[in-house]
């Protein structure tokens, strides 16, 4: 089946430090890859995306790069801020149009001043 | 525009009862999707409801059951609770029939079985 790795954390940085959660995902045919964000006491919320290879998702920031070859996803932002803390979710569905995400474990940032 | 709402926020039942969480998403959105959040598991997809319909549903025991209405308010329930079902039950609504990238995700309920 389909499953989804990340770094769990937790992950402590200064601000305007370099950010790289690590991402792998296991899937057969064309998967679709989305980062989630998940600020205290909200929902989650969509960051970015990428439905095909070489694709770049990007957002507040934010980039990843579908790797096909190497089945990866990484998160990276260049200088993170003290608003940045939140818990990040790497997930993917099987194809495009499908609604049934599958989830890493999520990792928790934290970023201070 | 109201975003997707969830009741109740909070809920506390003991083991053996039933429970019935309620969704309304987005006006307009005809899909309905839950998932179960714990921290050992993390975010599972439970099922998805489309006008009425379940078209896809996760690994989970018949314990779990769902219901989406004619208005696209959804229903989900779990009965004879387990200890293990205390979780963060997230609910999310789409319209644009493009898949998850326009998924709208409620605050939750949060189900503490002791």
């Amino acid at each position: 089946g389909n499953s989804v790795t990340q770094m769990e954390g937790p992950v402590t940085l200064s601000e305007e430090a370099f950010l790289t959660i690590n991402c792998t995902y296991t899937a057969t045919g064309y998967p679709s890859l989305f980062w989630y964000v998940q600020y205290p006491g909200e929902g989650l919320q969509l960051l970015l995306k990428a439905t095909k290879a070489d694709d770049k998702g990007s957002n507040k920031g934010f980039e990843a790069t579908y790797r096909k070859e190497t089945t990866s996803f990484h998160l990276e932002k260049g200088s993170v801020q003290v608003s940045d803390s939140a818990v990040y979710f790497c997930a993917l569905t099987p194809w495009a149009g499908s609604y049934q995400l599958t989830f890493g474990k999520g990792t928790k940032l934290s970023v201070i001043p | 525009k109201a975003g997707v709402t969830q009741t109740p926020r909070y809920l506390i039942k003991t083991r053996g009862q039933q429970v019935t969480l309620s969704c309304s998403p987005i006006s307009g959105h005809r899909s309905v999707s839950w998932y179960q959040q714990t921290p050992g598991q993390g975010l599972q997809f439970l099922f998805e409801y489309f006008s009425e319909t379940q078209r896809n549903k996760g690994n989970f025991p018949g314990r779990f059951s769902g219901r989406q209405f004619s208005n696209s308010r959804s229903e989900m329930n779990v009965s004879t609770l387990e200890l293990g079902d205390s979780a963060l039950y997230l609910c999310a609504s789409s319209g644009g029939g493009q898949g998850a990238e326009r998924l709208f995700f409620g605050s939750g309920t949060q189900l503490s079985v002791l």
